[in-house]
Parts: structure tokens; C-alpha cells; sequence
């Protein structure tokens, strides 16, 4: 079964701390994706990164970062000096490999709030 | 490109009242998904396509319906609408191929009361 934990609910950080959000996923599939997408306050829901699980290399995207380790199931993101602009609800998810039904499975959420 | 496109935006339906959500998209994606989002519960899959012709049901397909009569479109039913259908829905595609995919593209989401 697939399934993708966000442990964190919601999180408040003051303006230019670091933050990191936590993901966990449960899949058996040899290859499969991760991804993580912002939903901000107007609730379109943006997409910000896409890993393959054969690709631990991890990421920056400018104050983005992303922390891909496969010996402990974990995706994490973290926000380098938090911007009021980051605070939003972000949501990781697992991605199957095609032609095994449904293809994306979705945590929860985290709640970020930046306090100015 | 105008990507994923739902309508309406918003809307408020009497208990028992029906109404489709419309959702399309211009980017020749092979799989499309209906999700609801509710406090706490994150995105729920509803119903979702593999492509044209093919729908399968989600974790949570009760009181809605789908078809797949075309690639781009993907419309929701809802039928004798209740109260517990009060919910942000969200249409998404993506393109899923033995040698290529991607992420999910999402609607702007329709807000839906029901009274």
C-alpha cells in the first residue's frame, strides 16, 4: 500500500528562521516519484519539485532545499530564511510508475505560517 | 497553454439538487483525477482516468460520478448533493507513459456549498 506521512500539522516560524517540513512514505514499488506542491492562501496548488527514487542526489532551488533519503523513506523540505510570502499549506505526495492504477498519493498537508 | 480549466468556481447547491463540474484540459494528458479537499484531510481521491473510455473509482467515489467520453475532458457528477459534498474539488491531469511522466497539474479548484 502507498501512503505518505505529514507528521507536522501546522508550523509558525518567524521571518528568516529556517524551517524544515517533514515527509514520510510507505510504498513497495521499486520505482516510484515524490513531489511537493504549495497551496497558498488564494488555493491554487502549485507544483515545486519532482524526484525520482532511483535520484537521492538532493536539491536547491534558490531558499528551497530538498532532502531525498531512501533508507529512511523520507522527503524533507526545508525553507531557507523564511519570507512571510512562503507561508502556505505544502503538500508532499508519491507518484506510482504507470500502467498501476492510480498515480498519486497525497499527505495531509503542513500548515506554514511566516510571522513577520 | 491554459492547462487544467474547472468551472465554476464557486457555487451553492440546495440538498438533493445535482449539478456537473466541468473540468479540461489542453496538454494531451493520458490520466485525469478528481479530488476533494477538506480541513484536515488533505487531497482525497475521488474518482480518477487513465484515458479516454477508462474511469476507476478513488478513496472516496460515493454520491459522485465521472466519465471519460473524451481525452480532454473529465466532468464530476454530483447527484442528490448533501451537505457532507461541502468541499474544495480539484481537477488534475497528468501524463504517465512507460518512458516518460509528470507531475499533476491542478484546476483552480471549485468551491461548493451545500445548504
Amino acid at each position: 500500500a502507498q501512503k505518505v506521512t505529514q507528521a507536522q500539522t501546522e508550523i509558525s516560524v518567524v521571518e528568516k528562521e529556517d524551517v524544515t517540513l517533514d515527509c514520510v512514505y510507505e510504498t513497495r514499488d521499486t520505482t516510484y516519484y515524490l513531489f511537493w506542491y504549495k497551496q497558498p492562501p488564494s488555493g491554487e496548488l502549485v507544483f515545486l519539485i519532482r524526484r525520482n527514487s532511483f535520484d537521492e542526489q538532493n536539491e536547491i532551488s534558490g531558499r528551497y532545499s530538498w532532502n531525498f533519503q531512501k533508507s529512511t523513506s523520507s522527503f524533507n523540505f526545508t525553507i531557507t530564511a523564511s519570507q512571510v510570502v512562503d507561508s502556505a499549506v505544502y503538500f508532499c505526495a508519491l507518484g506510482r510508475r504507470p500502467n498501476t492504477g492510480n498515480q498519486f498519493y497525497f499527505g495531509t498537508g503542513t500548515s506554514l505560517t511566516v510571522i513577520p | 497553454n491554459a492547462g487544467v480549466t474547472q468551472t465554476p468556481k464557486f457555487r451553492i447547491l440546495k440538498i438533493g439538487q445535482s449539478m456537473t463540474l466541468q473540468c479540461t484540459q489542453d496538454m494531451n494528458h493520458n490520466y485525469m483525477y478528481w479530488y476533494r479537499q477538506d480541513p484536515g484531510m488533505g487531497l482525497r481521491l475521488i474518482h480518477y482516468s487513465v484515458g479516454a473510455g477508462i474511469t476507476d473509482k478513488g478513496e472516496v467515489p460515493n454520491g459522485y460520478n465521472v466519465s471519460r467520453s473524451t481525452t480532454e475532458d473529465f466532468p464530476l457528477r454530483l447527484e442528490l448533493a448533501a451537505p457532507s459534498q461541502t468541499s474544495v474539488y480539484f481537477c488534475a491531469s497528468s501524463y504517465n507513459r512507460d518512458r516518460g511522466d509528470t507531475e499533476a497539474f491542478f484546476g483552480q479548484g471549485t468551491r461548493l456549498t451545500v445548504v
